[in-house]
């Protein structure tokens, strides 16, 4: 079975400093999205990306992140400046033209 | 508004049947999904059903959509103890720019 790969699997850093979460979708799909879970709670929509440019955001995506497909494989999500909030589970997920929605395991990033 | 709303915790007896519920807001949407998530792990696609279909069944898994009232169901039959995990149900809306999620319904199976 395809599957969405993610890395790093654990990320800790300082408050303040930037960090960069890729993910690999599957090859033949066009629709990308990156979610975010606190641990226990919801999980929450960041943000989509289809065509090369963010389809549709959330009030959690504020400048503070961005998403970039760089070279056509990978699709990477970046925190600018991290805070002690941004400590969650981000998932990142891709969509093929039937409508099925995959997920990877997750990166999970700690702030100190 | 965007709301898609699951009861917290169902707890069921090993071999019984499971049925979790959730009601979403979008009449238009052209699919619903289930998902599930067990402790520490990622989201696993259980199945997703297209709004033209009332019914699928997967193996022990039986979805029922009532489009009427907006509601999805999750049917687990023959629960096992490794059916243990939080099942969300999840439903797109802006043509699926966005795919919104329940809080999610913890299974906990009982010998």
């Amino acid at each position: 079975e395809p599957e969405v790969t993610q890395t790093p699997s654990h990320q800790v850093t300082q408050m303040g400093q930037e960090v960069i979460l890729r993910c690999v979708p599957i090859s033949n799909h066009l629709y990308f999205y990156w979610y975010r879970q606190i641990l226990g709670q919801k999980v929450e929509f960041l943000v989509s990306f289809y065509n090369n440019e963010i389809s549709e955001k959330s009030e959690i995506f504020d400048d503070q992140f961005s998403v970039e497909r760089p070279d056509g494989s990978n699709f990477t999500l970046k925190i600018r400046s991290t805070k002690l909030e941004d400590s969650a589970m981000y998932f990142c997920a891709s969509r093929g033209q039937d409508g099925e929605l995959f997920f990877g395991e997750g990166s999970r990033l700690t702030v100190l | 508004g965007e709301d898609v709303e699951q009861s917290l915790f169902l707890s069921v007896r090993e071999g019984d049947s499971s049925v979790i519920n959730c009601t979403y807001t979008d009449s238009s949407s052209t699919y619903l999904y289930w998902y599930k998530q067990e402790p520490g792990a990622g989201l696993q696609l259980l199945t997703y059903i297209f709004s033209n279909m009332d019914m699928k069944q997967d193996q022990r898994l039986t979805v029922l959509l009532n489009k009427k009232d907006k509601h999805l169901s999750l049917r687990i039959a023959d629960t096992q103890t490794g059916d243990s995990a939080i099942y969300f149900c999840a439903e797109p809306y802006s043509s699926a720019s966005k795919i919104i999620f329940g809080s999610g319904t913890r299974l906990s199976i009982r010998p």
